[in-house]
């Protein structure tokens, strides 16, 4: 089991360009999640989602659009990203009644900087 | 008004002692869940430890332990027998009212940086 793969693990980009992140799980989990954690911040949430076809805000949901393509991926992207998007993304997923059920298996991360 | 906060920036501790990392929150929900995630350096977030807010008992997995006083709204995290492995930060963060369809909402604190040294 490969858990919470993340795609790519690096980007810079430029103000004003868009890009997607990639995330997918192997887990058969329902639940997925995308936060953000900036330094002295810790994480915060961005977009999750229940089940596949459903999406929520989170608590900093702006500047963000997310896909929930199906049961595995759960995708982020920025139409324009600006400097303050400059983050590290963590993706990850959950499920109740399996294993610890309240556990989230987080992704290794992706570092974006916009420059 | 932080919904977690931990105070502490740093902490320094001997191998093998045991170490006590403060959590206190805020909710005016009568349920909500408590976590702790252990950062390393390598980035990875790893799930450390669960408390309910019905839970009778306190917490426990392996070497670490949730002393949780639901009164004083803290969750502090105790590590016994510190090893060198330990070194990383640590997060607290909640769930506040019922896991919605599944999901829980995390909220997490600014962490705290745990040094073990030999």
């Amino acid at each position: 089991n490969a858990g919470v793969t993340q795609t790519p693990k690096f980007q810079v980009l430029k103000t004003g360009q868009s890009m997607t992140l990639q995330c997918a799980q192997d887990m058969n989990h329902n639940s997925m999640y995308w936060y953000r954690q900036d330094p002295g911040m810790g994480l915060r949430l961005i977009y999750y989602s229940a089940s596949e076809g459903t999406t929520d805000k989170g608590e900093v949901p702006n500047g963000y659009n997310v896909s929930r393509l199906n049961k595995r991926e759960f995708s982020l992207r920025l139409e324009s990203a600006a400097p303050s998007q400059t983050s590290v993304y963590f993706c990850a997923s959950s499920e109740p009644g399996t294993g610890r059920p309240y556990e989230q298996y987080f992704g290794p991360g992706t570092r974006l900087t916009v420059t | 008004a932080q919904k977690i906060t931990q105070t502490q920036p740093g902490m320094f501790v001997q191998e093998k002692e045991a170490v006590t990392l403060d959590c206190t929150y805020d909710t005016s929900d009568q349920s909500y869940g408590l976590f702790w995630y252990k950062q390393p350096s390598s980035g990875e977030m790893i799930f450390l430890i669960y408390q309910g807010s019905y839970d009778e008992q306190n917490a426990t997995e392996g070497r670490y332990s949730l002393n949780f006083q639901k009164a004083r709204k803290s969750a502090n995290l105790v590590i016994s027998a510190s090893q060198l492995g330990d070194s990383a930060m640590y997060f607290c963060a909640m769930r506040e009212g019922l896991t919605q369809g599944g999901s829980e909402k995390l909220v997490f604190g600014k962490g705290m940086k745990l040094t073990v040294n030999p």
